[in-house]
């Protein structure tokens, strides 16, 4: 059976700091693969997704990025840390019928 | 283009009591439709899809839905509430675009009073 994997679940980061959140998936290939963000009581937002290696589309400009190095391998990352980014964040894949599949999240505090 | 609308951010039921979570979508093509469930701190859950066939769908956790095209509404039903089910409830249609997104509904939180 197919599971996704995020890593770490939470974390806690200066202002300016660098961030690499880490998503994989096992059991499947080739899937499409989608960051959203939840900020406190607010909906979903979906940041960017892949439809394959090295292919990522951005949803929202900001000063975040993503990147795809391995088939199940799905990785957000940032350069330099808003208070504004701080939120939960969550990974996820597409099964056969559009449905997603999300991972535990993590839950990114910007202090 | 698809959308989704959840009727009522925020739901409150006595435990034992009918729940009854509101979702209407628009859609030009016949649409492939979802219930999610969020616990606090937890990705979310597929409850159950509405794809073809059958416009009742039974999910899990005694949670059903229906699909209603004339009313373009797939409210989400649990004939009785368990403390358990407090948690946020998602609405979702597919993407007809080909890159397989989602469409989700901001989200409606219900909370069950003992």
């Amino acid at each position: 059976s197919q599971t996704i994997h995020q890593w770490p679940a939470t974390l806690v980061q200066p202002v300016g700091s660098p961030l690499s959140l880490e998503c994989t998936v096992e059991g499947t290939s080739n899937p499409n693969l989608y960051w959203y963000r939840q900020a406190a009581g607010r909906g979903l937002q979906l940041l960017f997704y892949s439809v394959g290696i090295g292919q990522i589309s951005s949803e929202v400009p900001q000063n975040l990025s993503a990147s795809r190095p391995q088939d199940r391998q799905f990785i957000l990352s940032s350069k330099k840390l808003l208070l504004s980014d701080s939120g939960f964040y969550l990974c996820a894949w597409t099964g056969s019928y559009n449905e997603q599949f999300f991972g535990p999240g993590t839950r990114l505090t910007v202090l | 283009a698809q959308s989704v609308t959840q009727l009522g951010s925020h739901v409150s039921v006595s435990e034992g009591a009918l729940v009854l979570l509101r979702c209407n979508y628009s859609s030009s093509v016949p649409p492939y439709l979802f219930w999610y469930v969020q616990y606090p701190n937890q990705g979310l859950q597929l409850l159950l899809k509405y794809t073809t066939g059958a416009t009742l769908v039974k999910g899990i956790n005694g949670f059903e839905a229906e699909f209603k095209k004339s009313e373009t509404s797939f409210h989400l039903t649990k004939p009785s509430a368990h403390m358990s089910d407090a948690a946020e409830y998602f609405c979702a249609v597919r993407s007809m675009n080909r890159d397989d997104k989602i469409i989700f509904g901001k989200g409606t939180r219900l909370h069950i009073l003992p």
